[in-house]
């Protein structure tokens, strides 16, 4: 039972132009969402989260929109850079019932290209 | 800045062996984790801790043992490596906090079971 999905493997986009990858969830009980970013050979890095009762979380180039009704998430990333390539990994957790276990998805590779 | 150090980054053990992976933290972490990657899987719990001698099963948790000491360290056992344990694994700490869940990943260890 996948509680998150990312239903696309993978994402081009030209350098400089918007960025957006898209994230579902089952699991009503998730009030924590987080976005890690990861480099073929590294561990993931943390990128940037979302408290559901917040609707949208920027930093920098990068905002997190969640939309509770329709549970998903979505990240922005603008304007797109050639760094930015790598997986990405969306992630909840239900706070009040798991702590600080966290679901992930099962990743988009981002392609920036130059 | 939080590190989380696995001791190996790539192994190649054979079939029936005992394989230990082992993971140490430096900033005081209540609760560690260990997760595989597998391609269009995502990152799949195996084992959490949330203290010393705690331990709770994940969502993959056959095949695994852990063990938890000390606080700052966290050890993943392969007790009779299979050739379907061949993954990266990926060990991570984070605090108990409940306003945040942010995780800090190691490195991974890409482990080759032959």
């Amino acid at each position: 039972d996948q509680q998150v999905k990312q239903n696309s493997p993978s994402l081009s986009v030209q350098e400089g132009r918007i960025s957006i990858l898209n994230c579902d969830y089952t699991n009503s009980m998730f009030d924590y969402f987080l976005w890690y970013k990861k480099y073929p050979a590294e561990g993931p890095t943390f990128l940037i989260s979302i408290s559901s009762i917040k609707d949208k979380n920027e930093d920098g180039r990068f905002t997190v929109f969640l939309n509770k009704s329709a549970k998903h998430l979505s990240l922005h990333i603008v304007p797109s850079q050639p760094g930015d390539s790598a997986v990405y990994f969306c992630a909840a957790s239900a706070r009040e019932t798991s702590g600080s276990r966290l679901t992930f998805g099962e990743g988009t590779q981002l392609t920036v290209n130059p | 800045d939080v590190k989380v150090t696995q001791s190996s980054r790539y192994l190649v053990k054979r079939t029936g062996e005992k394989v230990f992976l082992e993971c140490v933290q430096d900033m005081d972490h209540e609760n560690m984790f260990w997760y595989r990657q597998d391609p269009g899987l995502g990152l799949r719990l195996i084992y959490f801790s949330y203290d010393v001698k705690m331990k709770e099963k994940g969502d993959i948790p056959e095949g695994y043992s852990v063990s938890r000491e000390k606080k700052e360290r966290f050890s993943l056992i392969l007790e009779s490596a299979s050739t379907n344990q061949t993954s990266m694994y990926l060990c991570a700490s984070s605090l108990v906090d409940f306003k945040n869940t942010e995780a800090f990943f190691g490195q991974g260890t890409r482990l080759t079971v032959v």
